[in-house]
């Protein structure tokens, strides 16, 4: 597609539940990235991925969260047994190899609201 | 990557030039200047890069001091639809992640 896709865009799931977040980025890019962003704050790295790298993980803030991306396309950002403290919106986004002049297309998100 | 100082938020006249700052008195040699700003409820949209040069497009012009440690961003003729957290990011081109602060938040008041 034209440009990064995620659903849902908004999520609402009861504490202790798990969730899936999904991500499509743009074809042909090799980077995919992964930030949260909490209500007022700015935006949280979590997971990076490079080709067919191992993922740069140091974002994640808990076991409790994974990510992975099959085929070296689309994204899953798993959240397990979530806390109300995991309510954020999380973005996406994917860049080319060196980022080319634009650096990141972001998605517009996943609206994550634990209640 | 070098961090940012960015005041937290600024107005601006509808119509005026919005000339938002960044000090990033710790940049080095091969580290980009980036601006992107996000507009409520919307992912961050790139603006403009430079390394030294100013630097011109459609959306913004970017001044970079000679010693490169600030940097300001203008909007030549501000409007409503301006209004949002820009971030100033410095990086080297083929860095791994863009590391976000929290911004400038502008308002451009009518």
């Amino acid at each position: 597609g034209a440009g990064v896709s995620q659903s849902p865009s908004n999520k609402v799931t009861e504490k202790g539940k798990d969730v899936e977040l999904r991500c499509d980025p743009i074809s042909g890019h090799t980077a995919l990235y992964w930030y949260r962003q909490s209500l007022g704050q700015g935006l949280e790295f979590l997971i990076y991925f490079q080709g067919n790298s191992a993922p740069d993980k140091s974002g994640l803030p808990s076991d409790r969260f994974s990510a992975e991306r099959t085929g070296g396309s689309v994204s899953t950002l798993t959240i397990q047994r979530t806390q109300q403290e995991d309510s954020a919106v999380y973005l996406c986004a994917s860049s080319s190899r060196t980022g080319g002049n634009y650096g990141y297309t972001f998605g517009s998100g996943t609206r994550l609201t634990v209640v | 990557d070098a961090k940012t100082t960015q005041p937290p938020s600024m107005d601006c006249a509808e119509g005026r030039a919005a000339n938002l700052p960044c000090n990033h008195s710790t940049i080095s040699g091969n580290e980009y200047v980036y601006w992107y700003r996000q507009i409520h409820s919307q992912g961050p949209q790139y603006i403009i890069h430079g390394l030294k040069n100013n630097e011109t497009n459609e959306m913004a012009s970017l001044i970079i001091t000679e010693d490169r440690k600030s940097s300001t961003l203008i909007l030549p003729h501000a409007t409503l639809r301006d209004t949002a957290v820009y971030y100033c990011i410095v990086r080297v081109l083929t860095g791994n992640q863009f590391y976000f602060g929290t911004g400038t938040s502008l308002t451009v008041i009518p």
